[in-house]
């Protein structure tokens, strides 16, 4: 079975640009969550999405926003790019058939440098 | 508010020496706790994770680790480190009930193994 895959992984913008990422899912998976990972702030929870839905959001400003297609994939788009937007940033799928604990798989990642 | 706490971002061992890394969390109601590794430009891969039962957990790669609740601790360890081991860890922990799938990240301790 394939991976979550990310694309693209790799990605240059310039400060006030937008960028769109996007994330195939597992199949099957019905839950897509997003993190941010940079050296400074670490690891840090986007959003997450189930059935086309957002279900939890972290603490980024409206600038980072989100949605989840009827196949499962997803995608993240952050508008009026900023130089502290450069980081690693990481999709994750789960099963999700429960309220209970489903394991996340994650995706490579999306390397984005804000210039 | 959730948190968790890495002590020491930097672990340095020898090869067939003991890894020992250490994870603190904070939470009113004991989480599912997790740890992850992250190879260079890699995603996550999830190790292993205590979400009920025995408070040894075996993982992946001769990884354990064990939940103590009256310390709130969940500390990673292996027996004898390999060169293959080098890498960054993080311990996470995320909600339980409720549904979604928010993981709250520690800051990660790199690994180096040494001959």
């Amino acid at each position: 079975k394939a991976g979550v895959t990310q694309t693209p992984r790799y990605l240059i913008k310039t400060r006030g640009q937008q960028v769109t990422l996007s994330c195939s899912p597992i199949s099957g998976h019905r839950s897509v969550s997003w993190y941010q990972q940079t050296p400074g702030q670490g690891l840090q929870f986007l959003f997450e999405y189930f059935s086309e839905t957002q279900r939890n959001k972290g603490n980024f400003p409206g600038r980072f926003s989100g949605r989840q297609f009827s196949n499962s994939r997803s995608e993240m788009n952050v508008s009026t790019l900023e130089l502290g937007d450069s980081a690693l940033y990481l999709c994750a799928s789960s099963l999700q058939t429960s309220g209970n604990y489903n394991e996340q798989f994650f995706g490579p990642g999306t390397r984005l440098t804000v210039l | 508010a959730q948190s968790v706490t890495q002590l020491g971002s930097h672990v340095s061992v020898s090869e067939g020496a003991l890894v020992l890394l250490r994870c603190n969390y904070s939470s009113s109601v004991p989480p599912y706790l997790f740890w992850y590794v992250q190879y260079p430009n890699q995603g996550l891969q999830l190790l292993l994770k205590y979400t009920t039962g025995a408070t040894l957990v075996k993982g992946i790669n001769g990884f354990e680790a064990e939940f103590k609740k009256s310390e709130t601790s969940f500390h990673l360890t292996k027996p004898s480190a390999h060169m293959s081991d080098a890498a960054e860890y993080f311990c996470a922990v995320s909600d339980r009930g409720g549904g979604g799938n928010k993981l709250t990240f520690g800051t990660g301790t790199q690994l180096k193994v040494e001959l």
